[in-house]
């Protein structure tokens, strides 16, 4: 199957400061990514979608100067989580489809820890 | 707007005894209905696609079939290695978002 990988996959930061998180397709090709955060017992939400060579399109209710989002590459899509505070704090994977079926295929998920 | 219901919340087997997760769904023309497993502080793995009614997948202790309405997912002597959240998503036609359930978190016992 495809295999995306995130980077990093826990990081601790200050508030007000700035975080970014990778999303690599190692092998095969995405013009489309995905990101998503997923709190505790609960289930995935889609945050905004990824578009290689254009900008993001953002979920209702989420704040696109807040979260920065480039796919600088067929292969890579950057999240940025601007000025963080503790309620940021959450577990942010990504993902990207693949094969004709276009099942998505998620990365291991990054753990962000803002204090 | 596209609704996936997951029931039950937590399902707790012995080893051995099989059982069945639900997902129930609305959605605006299904694109595909996946089923995923997620270990704690993972990110989903991808099990199965569903397209049309009556269709069914396996894989290994899994079996997936989907309805008009709803999906199982079967689950054969389940060992503890089974043990995992299982979510369901949908994709509505012509369209890669994914709609996700709540999931089901199941633990099997020895």
């Amino acid at each position: 199957g495809a295999v995306v990988s995130q980077h990093p996959s826990r990081v601790i930061c200050k508030s007000g400061t700035s975080v970014k998180i990778e999303c690599r397709s190692l092998d095969f090709q995405a013009t489309t990514m995905f990101w998503y955060r997923q709190f505790p017992k609960q289930s995935l939400m889609l945050m905004a979608t990824s578009n290689e060579g254009s900008k993001a399109t953002y979920e209702q209710g989420v704040e696109k100067d807040k979260f920065l989002i480039n796919h600088a590459s067929l292969t890579l899509s950057t999240l940025t989580v601007t000025s963080a505070h503790p309620e940021d704090s959450s577990f942010y994977i990504c993902s990207a489809p693949s094969g004709g079926a276009h099942e998505q295929y998620f990365g291991p998920g990054t753990r962000l820890t803002v204090t | 707007e596209d609704q996936v219901t997951q029931s039950p919340e937590a399902l707790r087997l012995q080893e051995g005894e099989s059982s069945s997760l639900n997902c129930s769904y609305t959605v605006s023309g299904l694109r595909g209905l996946f089923w995923y497993r997620q270990d704690p502080g993972k990110g989903p793995e991808f099990l199965f696609t569903l397209y049309s009614a009556g269709e069914e997948k396996e894989k290994e202790r899994l079996k997936a079939t989907l309805t008009k309405k709803e999906s199982f997912l079967h689950i054969t002597a389940p060992k503890p290695e089974d043990s995992a959240t299982y979510l369901c998503a949908v994709a509505p036609g012509g369209g890669n978002k994914l709609t996700f359930g709540t999931g089901t978190q199941l633990k099997v016992e020895l």
